[in-house]
């Protein structure tokens, strides 16, 4: 079985400051990770996927995330935080063995102060 | 750019009532989902649909459920006979494939509400 974890349900940063969201997944075979933004009142945008090229990922907006194995993790970083990026974020995983249902953690929720 | 669309995007219903939730998914997309997501609570997987049929499903998804295809472009999720329990956002999504790299492509939901 697969399963994701975020840690924190909500982070509150300071415009400019290193933006860091958790995710740990836990999976018996190699997974596929994404991570999916949503602002309010739209639907989940993707910002990043790894699958299994580089560990180290761009996305869209600056942001980046690296997948590391022998941490089960997939944190999500961007050095400096804009206003723009305040929203929900979901880490989810998906596996061959499970088909191709996506697996989300429980989102974390980004304040941004001025 | 394509996206996913959802109709509507709230519906309120009485318990008991049938819903149809519409969506239409991006126009060379093969595979179709729907997740949901009761607040507080993780979104979770309900069913995938490929070539007129469903590919995989959840244990949320019962005989209370279905999905179909009416068209060359709409994809919609029956709820029979609604619960309390039912009141969620509701998701569509497409991919190209069904590849487990595929990004699937999320519309902006629906909101049920069953009083």
């Amino acid at each position: 079985a697969q399963s994701v974890t975020q840690l924190g349900s909500h982070v509150s940063v300071s415009e400019g400051a290193l933006v860091l969201l958790r995710c740990n997944y836990s999976s018996s075979v190699p997974p596929y990770l994404f991570w999916y933004v949503q602002y309010p009142n739209q639907g989940l945008q993707l910002l990043l996927k790894y699958t299994s090229a580089a560990t180290l990922v761009k996305g869209i907006n600056g942001f980046e995330a690296e997948f590391k194995k022998s941490e089960t993790s997939f944190h999500l970083t961007k050095p400096s935080a804009h206003m723009s990026d305040a929203a929900e974020y979901f880490c989810a995983v998906i596996t061959k063995a499970a088909g191709n249902k996506l697996t989300f953690g429980g989102g974390t929720r980004v304040l941004v102060k001025p | 750019e394509p996206e996913v669309t959802q109709t509507p995007s709230h519906q309120v219903t009485q318990m008991g009532q049938e819903v149809i939730l519409r969506c239409v998914p991006i126009s060379n997309h093969l595979y179709f989902y729907w997740y949901r997501q009761i607040l507080g609570q993780k979104v979770e997987f309900l069913v995938s649909f490929y070539n007129n049929e469903i590919s995989e499903k959840s244990e949320i998804f019962d005989d209370q459920f279905s999905v179909e295809r009416p068209d060359g472009s709409n994809f919609t999720l029956k709820i029979r006979s609604t619960k309390l329990e039912d009141s969620a956002m509701y998701f569509c999504a497409s991919s190209e494939f069904g590849a487990s790299t595929d990004t699937q492509y999320f519309g902006p939901g629906t909101r049920l509400t069953v009083l």
